[in-house]
């Protein structure tokens, strides 16, 4: 079973500022990572995934992501953030061994809200 | 293009009253699909998810089904409400190393 611990339950933060989103799991066996967005009253859009290969991850709209094992961590950053960067992250991991299904365990969520 | 589609887009139902969601899915045959619950200020739960047509594995207990009639449909279903039925169902498909989301039911129960 796995589990996904979102540290943060909100973020303020002023525009133009750096952000990070901190993110840790828990799993018996390896597993891909990934940082979903959720804007008000929408369905999830996904930001960046890890599946394999270089730790360092970056996605769509500026941010990025680091695989670290050791730590079992998987932080969202953005460097400067934008009011259109309101919105609600999740972070979520799914298995890498599928008996069946391809099932994703998120994290609490992080409220993320920019002011100007 | 891969498209889903969730109907109705909100709904406000009263308690003991019986549901049905609906997830469609286009641009794509025999996907995984999955159902999932955001309640209020919580987080994101898998609640059923179907590798074919017929086939459903649920893993949450509860008051809710899910049936998948046709290989793009995907249909979540309660013969009776309860008030913590209440929040936001996602619908989504899984692709190639992630899963692609519907734009969500919001359900409100009175």
């Amino acid at each position: 079973a796995q589990s996904v611990t979102q540290l943060d339950s909100q973020v303020p933060v002023f525009e133009e500022a750096p952000v990070e989103l901190r993110c840790n799991y828990s799993s018996s066996v390896s597993v891909y990572l990934f940082w979903y967005v959720q804007y008000p009253n929408q369905g999830l859009q996904l930001l960046l995934k890890y599946l394999s290969g270089s730790t360092l991850v970056k996605g769509i709209n500026g941010f990025e992501a680091e695989f670290n094992k050791s730590q079992t961590s998987f932080h969202l950053r953005k460097p400067s953030v934008h009011i259109s960067d309101t919105a609600e992250y999740f972070c979520a991991v799914s298995p890498m061994i599928k008996a069946a299904g391809n099932k994703l365990t998120f994290g609490g969520g992080t409220r993320v809200l920019v002011k100007p | 293009s891969q498209t889903i589609h969730q109907w109705p887009a909100t709904l406000v139902q009263p308690v003991g009253s019986p549901l049905s969601l609906e997830c469609t899915v286009e641009g794509t045959s025999n996907p995984n699909l999955y159902w999932y619950r955001q309640a209020a200020g919580r987080g994101l739960q898998l609640l059923f998810y179907s590798v074919g047509i017929g086939q459903i594995s649920s893993e949450v207990p509860q008051n809710l089904s899910a049936s998948r009639p046709q290989d793009r449909q995907f249909i979540l279903s309660s013969k009776k409400l309860l008030l913590s039925d209440s929040g936001f169902y996602l619908c989504a498909r899984e692709g190639p190393g992630e899963q692609y989301f519907g734009p969500g039911t919001r359900l409100t129960v009175t």
